[in-house]
């Protein structure tokens, strides 16, 4: 089955302190999509990226870096000198098989709250 | 190029009333997809659709609950004899026909249902 799952439920750092945000997923596709979404207090939902599972480089943009790594099944994310606008929901997302759906459809995990404080 | 758009933002209903959340896809998509997030959880897809066809409806509930996406204009998800379990934001999101970008999907800002 698929699953996600965002192991903290909520983690608090002061400004300026990195921070990981931990996510591992199960799936039994071969091909799939890797999502990370952040939600604001005024709730909307904000695409940060998406990652092709045949694409194991990490990325990095700006103070964002994700580490994806097949074997251990987890794609982590990491916001470097921290700040209080990123205080936020974090969720991260995989793709249900490819084969029935366009991509759309997703299996979120639970969510990390993130609060950065001054 | 316009993104997804939802509305209403916020809709408040009583009981026992319908509500009707519309979503209208990008430009040039041609698939929707519904997703609720109840309070303090993370977001649970309800139902996938082309125009004119319900391709999977596994996450919705079995009554009350219905979505179209007409040949022309938005997708409507509509719930009726509203509930206060009901309570929740409901996402859209849209992705692009071309099997080249599969895996694309955008989000609306949602629609905050509040039932009193």
């Amino acid at each position: 089955a698929q699953k996600v799952t965002q192991a903290q439920t909520e983690i608090s750092v002061v400004e300026k302190e990195d921070v990981t945000l931990d996510c591992v997923y199960e799936t039994r596709d071969t091909t799939y999509y890797l999502f990370w979404y952040k939600q604001p207090p005024s709730g909307e939902l904000v695409f940060l990226i998406r990652r092709n599972s045949f694409d194991e480089q990490n990325e990095i943009s700006g103070r964002y870096s994700w580490n994806f790594q097949k074997s251990t099944s987890s794609f982590n994310f990491t916001i470097t000198a921290s700040q209080v606008v990123d205080s936020a929901v974090y969720f991260c997302a995989l793709s249900d098989p490819l084969i029935y759906n366009q991509g759309g459809k997703l299996i979120f995990g639970q969510g990390t709250e993130l609060s950065v404080k001054p | 190029n316009a993104g997804v758009m939802q509305n209403p933002r916020h809709l408040v209903r009583r009981r026992g009333q319908e509500a009707r959340l519309r979503c209208s896809p990008m430009k040039g998509h041609s698939h929707v997809y519904w997703y609720r997030q109840l309070p303090e959880e993370g977001l649970k897809f309800m139902v996938y659709l082309q125009k004119e066809n319900i391709i999977d409806e596994s996450g919705m509930p079995k009554e009350r609950f219905s979505a179209e996406f007409p040949k022309e204009g938005p997708s409507i998800l509509r719930i009726q004899q509203v509930v206060r379990g009901d309570s929740a934001a409901y996402f859209c999101a849209s992705s692009p026909p071309e099997n080249s970008r599969i895996g694309e999907a955008f989000f609306g800002q949602g629609t905050r249902l509040t039932v009193v």
